[in-house]
């Protein structure tokens, strides 16, 4: 069966500084991963997604992930934080096992200082 | 355009009195999901279906029901809401057909704010 770990409910950063958003994931089948991402108030939009072709993954506002099979993990980085990062981030499963039921983590609460 | 409708945004009830949260989308997607989302519980899975007629039970099925007589409708119902049930719900739609991988992205509805007084 798959799941997915997000090892941090909450990451506080100061702006400028790297971000590191942590996510193990289980999975019996290759995996396809994805991260969401959701502003207060507002719904949930992909950040970047893992699809075999490449094992670092770029997204959008400059965020990046990488896949480590050995380590089962997809952990989300981003050079430097802007306030504009603060928000909740979801990392997300799939795998043909589950035709493609997707599993959600229970998100990462990112605080960005100024 | 491209998009999953959820109705409605808001909507405050009494428990017991059964309701239904509707969700469409106009883009010939088979899998379709609800997802509820409480504080530092993250989303929970309610129900999906991968395809008409084609209905599973998520994480946390119990109070709710689905049905998917048609490809583009999912509609939630909560035969006797109780207030547990407040929460902030989403409906999800992707392609999962035949030869579509599973990393197809996940298109979700705007959201619905349900109290339960």
């Amino acid at each position: 069966a798959q799941s997915v770990t997000q090892l941090d409910s909450h990451v506080s950063v100061s702006e400028g500084t790297p971000v590191l958003l942590r996510c193990n994931y289980s999975s019996s089948y290759s995996p396809s991963l994805f991260w969401y991402v959701q502003h207060p108030n507002k719904g949930l939009q992909l950040l970047l997604k893992y699809t075999s072709a490449a094992t670092l993954v770029k997204g959008i506002n400059g965020f990046e992930a990488e896949f480590k099979k050995s380590e089962t993990s997809f952990h989300l980085t981003k050079p430097s934080a802007h306030m504009s990062d603060a928000a909740e981030y979801f990392c997300v499963v799939s795998d043909w096992g589950s035709q493609g039921n997707l599993i959600f983590g229970k998100g990462t609460k990112l605080s960005v200082k100024p | 355009e491209a998009q999953v409708t959820q109705n409605p945004r808001y909507l405050i009830t009494v428990t017991g009195k059964k309701l239904t949260v509707t969700c469409s989308q106009n883009m010939n997607h088979e899998y379709m999901s609800w997802y509820r989302q409480d504080p530092g519980l993250g989303l929970r899975q309610i129900y999906y279906s991968m395809n008409v007629e084609v209905t599973d039970k998520g994480d946390v099925p119990e109070g709710y029901k689905v049905s998917r007589k048609e490809k583009r409708n999912f509609p939630l119902i909560l035969e006797s809401p109780s207030p547990n049930q407040t929460s902030l719900y989403f409906c999800a739609s992707r392609l999962t057909g035949q030869g579509i991988g599973t990393n197809e992205k996940l298109f979700f509805g705007s959201g619905t704010q349900l109290s339960v007084l």
